[in-house]
């Protein structure tokens, strides 16, 4: 199967100060990408997505970059917020594949 | 709030018992995904249905069975349950057209089982 990792398992930050949670793939036919942020006792819930034809991609204080070349993936919270606490889950697809494939999650704690 | 929700939030059962977990969609949304999701194996997807039909396969048991609804509310069904059953589990939904899954998916609140 699939093989979607992220280097750190969990992630404490500041208040104020910016995260970076990054993922790992391993399928290099995979083409959209998701990040997910999933709070304790709630299903994941979607944050920001990329497709392959692009390298970054910016939302509400989040950006999402992509590099193909080394199949990264990475994620980043600006400000980050006391509410930013939770898992977030990266996912791959290919344009063609039926499921998306989750890594294990990265658990970020955010310190008043 | 996601729009799509599931029933029952907490079920606690006893080995080798059948229980049935219910998703509802968001409205317009035509697929359905189940996941499963264990403290040691992350988010794991089971099956996804499309418009009633099966639309693709993941690493679902041949105890467990799911089905879409022509109101395209799905359940997930759970039989000769063991204690490593227990677990989240989540439905999501997604317009998905039928080109393919890359589609956002909107996830439920979750049903979390206990098997005793």
């Amino acid at each position: 199967g699939e093989s979607v990792g992220l280097h750190l398992p969990t992630l404490s930050v500041q208040e104020g100060d910016n995260s970076i949670i990054n993922c790992a793939y391993s399928n290099s036919a995979s083409d959209y990408f998701i990040w997910y942020k999933q709070e304790s006792g709630k299903g994941p819930q979607f944050i920001i997505d990329i497709r392959s034809n692009m390298d970054k991609r910016q939302g509400q204080r989040v950006t999402v970059l992509l590099n193909k070349t080394v199949k990264h993936l990475s994620l980043q919270i600006a400000a980050t917020q006391p509410g930013d606490s939770a898992v977030y889950f990266c996912a791959e697809n290919t344009f063609t594949g039926n499921q998306f494939y989750f890594g294990t999650g990265t658990s970020l704690t955010v310190i008043p | 709030d996601s729009g799509v929700t599931q029933t029952p939030k907490h079920l606690i059962t006893a080995t080798g018992q059948r229980v049935t977990l219910r998703c509802s969609p968001r409205s317009g949304d035509l697929s359905v995904y189940w996941y499963q999701q264990s403290l040691d194996q992350g988010l794991q997807f089971l099956i996804q249905y499309y418009n009633g039909e099966e639309r693709a396969k993941g690493n679902i048991l041949e105890r467990f069975s799911a089905q879409q609804f022509p109101d395209l509310h799905s359940e997930l069904n759970l039989s000769s349950l063991e204690l490593g059953d227990s677990a989240l589990y989540f439905c999501a939904s997604s317009v998905a057209s039928l080109g393919g899954a890359q589609e956002t998916q909107y996830f439920g609140p979750g049903t979390r089982l206990l098997v005793l």
